[in-house]
């Protein structure tokens, strides 16, 4: 059965770094791009990037660049993503996202639980 | 600002049609670029309802049905039921600022 599921939430605080995980089962984990996208409270989604497990070709928003950093571990089919320099604007849940399909522009056809990050002093 | 622009909320009855508007432009969109459409609860993850425009992965309902014309795209949910009241969003790609982009969602209410 096709399933993400990301590591539990997070408290930070403003100026620490925190990094999220996101373990694939059901699929081999190579084929498909991994997308991040967070939600802030009261806001909508908003894309961040995405990666390929199979070469580690990363895109990253415009707006995280310098900031975040997407990995993959194939030998235990697991994405990561770290966000640094966290101020409070970066509270939100984070989620992982398989593209649907393997090339392309794509859609996200499962989702991770989600992964609550509370940036605070 | 969003790049796609949806309305904040729209309510019916149940039973009733209603439909989400995504106005985009001629860089995404208008383009040709996919829309795809996904459902949010309250506390879980978006789940897709339509991609590529128009096709609904199994298991979602037939109630559910996307379209696009020109710069802007749109879901239409029929035969409304209390179960439907979530938010939802539509999403395509920008090639002006080569970038996946969101709509800003619209919240959903069952009267």
């Amino acid at each position: 059965q096709l399933q993400l599921v990301q590591s539990g939430a997070e408290v930070k605080k403003p100026g620490a770094s925190v990094k999220v995980s996101c373990k694939a089962y059901g699929y081999t984990f190579s084929t498909n791009g991994i997308t991040w996208v967070r939600r802030a409270p009261g806001q909508g989604l908003e894309w961040m990037g995405w990666i390929s497990p199979s070469n580690g070709n990363t895109k990253y928003a415009q707006k995280f660049q310098g900031r975040v950093i997407m990995t993959t571990d194939i030998s235990t089919g697991t994405a990561y993503l770290e966000l640094r320099r966290l101020t409070s604007d970066d509270t939100a849940v984070y989620y992982c996202a398989r593209n649907a399909e393997v090339r392309g522009l794509n859609w996200y056809d499962t989702w991770g639980q989600g992964t609550l990050v509370t940036v605070s002093s | 600002q969003s790049v796609l622009t949806q309305p904040p909320s729209v309510s019916g009855a149940p039973g009733q049609r209603v439909t989400i508007s995504c106005t985009g432009s001629s860089s995404n969109i208008g383009a040709g670029y996919d829309v795809h459409w996904y459902q949010q609860f309250p506390g879980t993850a978006p789940k897709v309802l339509v991609y590529r425009n128009s096709n609904r992965p199994s298991g979602v309902p037939d109630r559910f049905s996307g379209s696009k014309s020109g710069s802007s795209a749109s879901l239409a949910i029929t035969g409304l039921q209390a179960e439907d009241e979530a938010d939802y969003y539509c999403h395509s790609y920008d090639s002006l600022r080569d970038s996946v982009v969101f709509g800003g969602g619209t919240k959903l209410t069952v009267l």
